[in-house]
């Protein structure tokens, strides 16, 4: 069966430049989530959306990360003014609604040189 | 706030002894209580849950976790290990009832060898 699937499953980049990671839920999951996995670190909170909106945004770091979900099913998170700082597993799950067990993507592994 | 303390980062044990890996957590409800297992290169798979009722949950591939209150712990037993058992296994946190509870808190995983 169809579990989240996240793309691209590794990314590198240079300090500075803009990146989309992208997270499609497994179908009919209305509740999404981002998170990031530090190295040697359990995954930490980014971002959960119901639906199209933004329900808790209080993970994101900084006013460099963004996620939309405009449609209510695939959602990218957005990191502008990449820093070597951000290098990290970038994690996306979905539940079928909040409060839900999550299902947990692979992953997509983001590189800063 | 809430948070989960994993104290062991690292456990070796033979294959076919048991196994037991410590959570204990710190919120001021009642907690959504999770364990996941995570391969290499790999997402989180959910081995079991703990949202109310029965103390003594059972999960998948012969896992079972028991949250005892009082000690606010929710720690992870498995009767014989195998070897396919090693991983990162991580306990996670969530809220209940404030509409929040989406929000995980993982604690920083327990790394675990299988010894032949």
């Amino acid at each position: 069966g169809a579990g989240v699937s996240q793309t691209p499953s590794n990314k590198v980049t240079e300090k500075g430049k803009y990146v989309e990671l992208r997270c499609d839920p497994i179908s009919g999951h209305t509740a999404l989530y981002w998170y990031r996995q530090s190295l040697g670190q359990g995954p930490e909170f980014l971002i959960y959306f119901q639906g199209t909106g933004a329900a808790d945004d209080s993970g994101l770091p900084n006013d460099r990360f963004f996620a939309v979900r405009p449609e209510g099913s695939v959602s990218t998170l957005k990191i502008q003014r990449t820093e070597r700082g951000d290098s990290a597993v970038y994690l996306c799950a979905s539940s079928l609604w909040r409060d839900q067990p999550q299902h947990f993507g692979d992953g997509t592994r983001l590189s800063i040189l | 706030a809430q948070s989960v303390t994993q104290p062991d980062i690292h456990i070796t044990v033979s294959e076919g002894a048991s196994l037991e890996l410590r959570c204990n957590y710190s919120y001021g409800a009642t907690p959504y209580l999770f364990w996941y297992v995570q391969s290499p290169g790999q997402g989180l798979q959910l081995l079991l849950k703990y949202f109310s009722g029965d103390t003594l949950v059972q999960g998948i591939k012969g896992f079972e976790a028991e949250f005892k209150r009082s000690q606010s712990s929710f720690n992870l037993r498995k009767p014989s290990v195998h070897w396919s058992d090693a991983a990162e296994y991580f306990c996670a946190v969530g809220q209940f009832g404030t509409g929040t509870a989406s929000k995980l808190t993982f604690g920083t995983g327990t790394r675990l060898q299988v010894t032949l």
